[in-house]
């Protein structure tokens, strides 16, 4: 059962590199979606796509950009790092459901900008 | 603009109820959800309720009131596992600030 996986688990950036973070789910599901959590508060929408060739801005876009590549993957991409940028990503998928909804995370990115 | 306000944290000893707090400034939404996050851990899904009322799924229940803007997680019988950080959702758009539970033995 994979689930949701995102990759890289960790990683240092310096200020001004850029990189993708990839996430892949194999449930089925057409909406994913990325989060950040900055240490003691909750996750924040970075962006999110509803389905395949779709997708939003969340609450906290700016830097960033995502690409829905497929039903399966959904990538976000820094262009250029900043240190406000450091901070824990989860991508996630959602199941709907006839009584609601139901979030599946992964395992989260764990991101350093010196 | 949207809110949802948890209590920083709670504390209670092994075997005890606890209930964890969720007033929200939003409105239409579909329902609100409850995630469980241990350290260094991934959320994960623990109830929902799209109605008003009440929602058991084991030790754990969640309540939902529209017409008062909150909601609340009850955990009973409490073991140690349970101490962990738990978030309260509005669809899949906002999340709460998230309450540490630590449960004492």
């Amino acid at each position: 059962n994979a689930g949701v996986t995102q990759t890289p688990k960790f990683q240092v950036l310096k200020t001004g590199q850029s990189m993708t973070l990839q996430c892949a789910q194999d449930m089925n599901h057409n909406s994913m979606y990325w989060y950040r959590q900055d240490p003691g508060m909750g996750l924040r929408l970075i962006y999110y796509s509803a389905s395949e060739g779709t997708t939003d801005k969340g609450e906290v876009p700016n830097g960033y950009n995502v690409s829905r590549l497929n039903k399966r993957e959904f990538s976000l991409r820094l262009e250029s790092a900043a240190p406000s940028q450091t901070s824990v990503y989860f991508c996630a998928s959602c199941r709907t459901w006839t009584s609601g909804n139901t979030i599946y995370f992964g395992e989260g990115s764990w991101l350093t900008v010196v | 603009g949207q809110s949802l306000e948890q209590p920083s944290e709670v504390t209670a000893v092994e075997g005890a109820i606890v209930q964890i707090n969720c007033t929200y400034q939003t409105s239409g939404f579909y329902g609100l959800s409850w995630y469980q996050q241990h350290d260094g851990g991934a959320p994960t899904f623990l109830s929902y309720n799209a109605l008003d009322g009440l929602e058991e799924t084991g030790r754990f229940s969640s309540f939902l009131s529209r017409s008062d803007s909150y909601g609340y997680l009850l955990l009973q019988e409490l073991q140690m596992k349970d101490s962990a950080s738990y978030f309260c959702a509005v669809d899949e758009y906002i999340f709460g600030t998230g309450t540490r539970l630590k449960v004492l033995a």
